[in-house]
């Protein structure tokens, strides 16, 4: 099966610019999550969505940052503008349960952001 | 979910057994213990879990103590491609599926 796929892979742009990256989860995966992790730490979620309904947004910067998971399919996460210390990898996951007994999130390779 | 205290780093010769410890000693009874590696420049990735018993799978064996406050991952015989980051992470089977990721563990595996 094909993994959960992330676009770019690299992106740089300078303080106050915006910036957008796209995630497609694994086919059938209701439960979708964005990750930060910034160099030497591990991932922080950011926002938890459960079909097209957020679950979780608690850590989501909402006044520079926004998410969206449209017909509950691919996702975009847009930072606006951003800032030096959001620098870092973009990591989007999904998972087919979002909670019960066990599940395993599917992570993808991740988008590396330099802020300059 | 209950907070894990792991190595910063460990290293392993290849082929040999490599022993991950992690402690989790405020953990209650309806939390997991998961872990997750991540290699270098790709995202993690997850290796197995358990409640209390002991489990095994292709890649790794879990070994939790019978009070449920520490667990080590056993990877048999480790490979220069077990070279990444280990994560223990306590979740609790109710929760949303939010993963609290730590420092983790840098295990190094040597030729």
């Amino acid at each position: 099966e094909a993994g959960v796929a992330q676009s770019p892979r690299y992106k740089i742009i300078e303080k106050r610019q915006s910036v957008a990256f796209w995630c497609n989860p694994i086919s059938g995966h209701a439960t979708l999550y964005w990750y930060q992790q910034i160099l030497g730490q591990g991932p922080k979620l950011l926002i938890q969505f459960q079909n097209n309904g957020v679950v979780d947004d608690s850590q989501l910067p909402k006044d520079r940052f926004s998410a969206e998971r449209l017909k509950g399919v691919d996702s975009t996460l847009k930072i606006q503008p951003a800032k030096l210390e959001d620098s870092a990898v973009y990591l989007c996951a999904s998972s087919s349960l979002a909670g019960g007994d066990s599940y395993e999130q599917y992570f993808g390779p991740g988008t590396r952001l330099t802020v300059t | 979910d209950a907070k894990t205290t792991q190595p910063t780093s460990m290293d392993c010769a290849e082929g040999r057994a490599a022993n991950l410890p992690c402690n989790h000693s405020t953990i209650s009874g309806n939390e997991y213990v998961y872990w997750y590696r991540q290699i270098h420049s790709q995202g993690p990735q997850y290796i197995i879990h358990g409640l209390k018993n002991n489990e095994t799978n292709e890649m790794a064996s879990l070994i939790i103590t019978e009070d449920r406050k520490s667990s080590t991952l056993i990877l048999p015989h480790a490979t220069l491609r077990d070279t990444a980051v280990y994560y223990c992470i306590v979740r609790a089977g109710t929760s949303y599926g939010k993963l609290t990721f730590g420092q983790g563990t840098i295990l190094t595996v040597h030729p």
